[in-house]
């Protein structure tokens, strides 16, 4: 059983909808991550949290720790957003745990 | 300021044989984390090293070792490579107190024939 599972693992969306998705996690940990990977590799981290919201342009991100669960929240979403989007935890002792992805395609 | 840099950006090996992949920290970043990517999966943490000490371990068997140099620049070896290995290597540094937060490089590409 992963630590990290995240829903859905294949979105695709019509550019301007507005897109959810979540994450669940299994192990205490001392903050959560959410990531975006371009095709190629190249990952930027997009968000570090540990209590409440956060936003940033069209991304907001949310968690309850009680629950265990985050989402990310895409606004007004443009085909410029298909990438794949990875959540990740990080324990005490610095480790981390990668959720496997959604991968995410905005059709014009 | 330069980012995370990893060399090579591609590389193709044959079973059995050995390899070493290198990655550049950010300026001023002390901590280096190593992560193994199979294709269509997340992100699974190899190890992770702190002013030249290993800092944690994730499930990856002892034929995966690593180095981290004075400069925090880091090496990823693998021995004995096997079909298996064959993934997107990426490293991330961390800054000094912010272990938490990563900056990831683009990433090795391995294929283990």
């Amino acid at each position: 059983k992963n630590e990290v599972e995240q829903s859905p693992q294949n979105l695709t969306a019509q550019e301007g909808e507005f897109i959810t998705i979540n994450c669940s996690y299994s192990v205490g940990i001392s903050a959560l991550h959410w990531l975006q990977q371009h095709p190629g590799g190249g990952i930027v981290s997009l968000f570090m949290l540990s209590s409440g919201k956060k936003k940033h342009g069209r991304l907001i991100a949310t968690i309850n720790i009680q629950e265990k669960h985050s989402s990310l929240h895409i606004t007004a979403s443009h085909p410029r957003d298909s990438a794949v989007y990875i959540c990740a935890v990080s324990l005490t002792g610095n480790q981390f745990y990668f959720g496997t992805g959604t991968s995410l395609t905005v059709i014009p | 300021e330069t980012g995370v840099t990893q060399s090579p950006t591609h590389l193709i090996k044959t079973r059995g044989q050995q390899v070493t992949l290198r990655c550049s920290s950010q300026s001023g970043h002390n901590t280096v984390s190593w992560y193994q990517q199979a294709l269509g999966q997340g992100p699974q943490f190899i190890f992770q090293y702190y002013r030249e000490e290993e800092n944690g371990r994730g499930n990856f068997p002892p034929r995966f070792s690593g180095l981290q140099f004075p400069n925090y620049s880091s090496e990823l070896n693998v021995n004995a490579l096997e079909l298996d290995d064959s993934a997107l290597y990426l490293c991330a540094s961390s800054p000094p107190g912010l272990a938490g937060t990563q900056y990831f490089g683009p990433g090795t590409r391995l294929l283990v024939l």
